[in-house]
């Protein structure tokens, strides 16, 4: 089946340092989409992205569509400490279909 | 801003008991979906649901589960017999299913947990 693989695992940095994640997948996906989840809560979408080589920014959040659709990573730019929580990717194939989750990028922020 | 609502945010059930989780997905959405979030782990698919009819389920969606929407607004996931395996988040979610526009927007989840 289609595997996300999201790296790193787990990031601890500075209050106003930036942030890079990324995933990658064997399979194809016609979208990417990136959520936030902290404890006890559901998945917040933060970008979304539907075309090979898109790139999109969401305040100091910035995401980009990998060219070959097999790929996409997100920044954090001068992270705060509300940026802590884990950030997840997500793949799909079809319209309406299904999405394949990575395994989640825990993000701890110090102040 | 519209949110997709799920009750209860907690279930504590005895294994073989029947579950009924409910949802409330985003007015005009088309296609609704139920993941699972087993505690530390991610998020997998559990089944899709569009035009009253499940479009799509995981291995893990067998016989013991079942998706219905009995009326306009609300989407109901049942677990007939639960299993200690059954306990994990399971989160809600609904897209608009309009242009290109598929992105799925959560709800906050219910925690289940079978003793």
């Amino acid at each position: 089946g289609q595997q996300l693989n999201q790296s790193p695992q787990s990031m601890f940095i500075q209050e106003g340092e930036d942030v890079s994640m990324n995933c990658t997948s064997s399979s194809i996906f016609n979208t990417w989409l990136w959520y936030k989840q902290e404890p006890g809560e559901g998945p917040v979408l933060l970008i979304a992205l539907y075309k090979a080589g898109e790139l999109t920014s969401n305040g100091r959040l910035t995401a980009q569509f990998g060219i070959t659709r097999k790929d996409s990573f997100l920044n954090i730019s001068a992270s705060i400490p509300s940026d802590v929580g884990i950030y997840f990717c997500a793949g799909e194939y079809n319209q309406g279909g299904k999405l394949i989750f990575g395994q989640g990028t825990e993000l701890s922020v110090k102040p | 801003e519209p949110e997709v609502t799920q009750t209860p945010s907690h279930q504590v059930t005895q294994m073989g008991q029947e579950v009924i989780l409910r949802c409330v997905p985003i007015s005009n959405h088309l296609y609704f979906y139920w993941y699972r979030q087993i505690l530390g782990q991610k998020v997998e698919f559990l089944v899709s649901f569009y035009n009253n009819e499940i479009s799509e389920k995981s291995e893990i969606f067998d016989d013991q589960f079942s998706v219905e929407r009995p009326d306009g607004s609300n989407f109901t996931l049942k677990i007939r017999s639960t299993k200690l395996e059954d306990s994990a988040m399971y989160f809600c979610a609904s897209t608009p299913g309009a242009g290109i526009y598929y992105e799925q927007y959560f709800g906050p989840g219910t925690r289940l947990t079978v003793t």
